[in-house]
């Protein structure tokens, strides 16, 4: 069964360090999301992506974080400077977008900002 | 308030147990979403469900649209289902709003 794949597993960076996140999702889904927890509390929404556009962002995502889908098949998450609060695991989703679908989630990449 | 409230948080219970998982929401809603986060971190979608009731092997979710409840239940409960379960919805626009999660720990 396909499935969307992240990477790296595990990054660690020091404060005010960029880091982008990496996703593959299933080739052919249409929408692409970005969802944050922070260790110990409830999955967060950060931004949702359709037709090569941000469709949705959360109060989350701010001027430090973009998103890009350079190559019809990479979807990446940047935070241009890392702070200690963006220590989480981000997850990536997809989904098809022909009606009510659900999402399917990469493994996640946990953020460490030391 | 939160828009998705799940009860219990966490529960413990012994193999072979009859489990149900409660999920509250307080918003207009396309669909609801039960998840399981695995140890690891990983989510899994186990079911969307819009109305009515769906099954899969041992587990069953059910809601109710007018009292905007949801349950998720877990027949013949086993080691390997211990996990935390998560509620979500979804409001046409796609996006999942979350619960905080039950962690559910199911002992031999």
């Amino acid at each position: 069964e396909p499935e969307v794949t992240q990477t790296p597993s595990h990054q660690v960076t020091q404060m005010g360090q960029e880091v982008i996140l990496r996703c593959v999702p299933i080739s052919n889904h249409l929408y692409f999301y970005w969802y944050r927890q922070i260790l110990g509390q409830k999955v967060e929404f950060l931004v949702s992506f359709y037709n090569n556009e941000i469709s949705e962002k959360s109060e989350i995502f701010d001027d430090q974080f973009s998103v890009e889908r350079p190559d019809g098949s990479n979807f990446t998450l940047k935070i241009r400077s890392t702070k200690l609060e963006d220590s989480a695991m981000y997850f990536c989703a997809s989904e098809g977008g022909l009606g009510n679908q659900p999402q399917h989630f990469g493994d996640g990449t946990r953020l460490s900002i030391l | 308030k939160n828009e998705v409230e799940q009860s219990p948080q966490n529960l413990t219970a012994q193999e072979g147990e009859f489990i149900t998982i409660n999920c509250s929401y307080s918003v207009g809603i396309s669909a609801l979403h039960w998840l399981q986060q695995h140890p690891g971190g990983g989510i899994v979608s186990l079911f969307m469900l819009s109305s009515g009731k769906k099954k899969h092997g041992r587990l069953i979710a059910t809601i109710n649209i007018q009292e905007k409840h949801s349950s998720l239940h877990i027949t013949a409960s086993h080691p390997r289902d211990s996990a935390v379960y998560i509620c979500a919805v979804s409001q046409g626009a796609q996006k999942l709003v979350f619960g905080q999660g039950t962690r559910l720990t199911i002992n031999p």
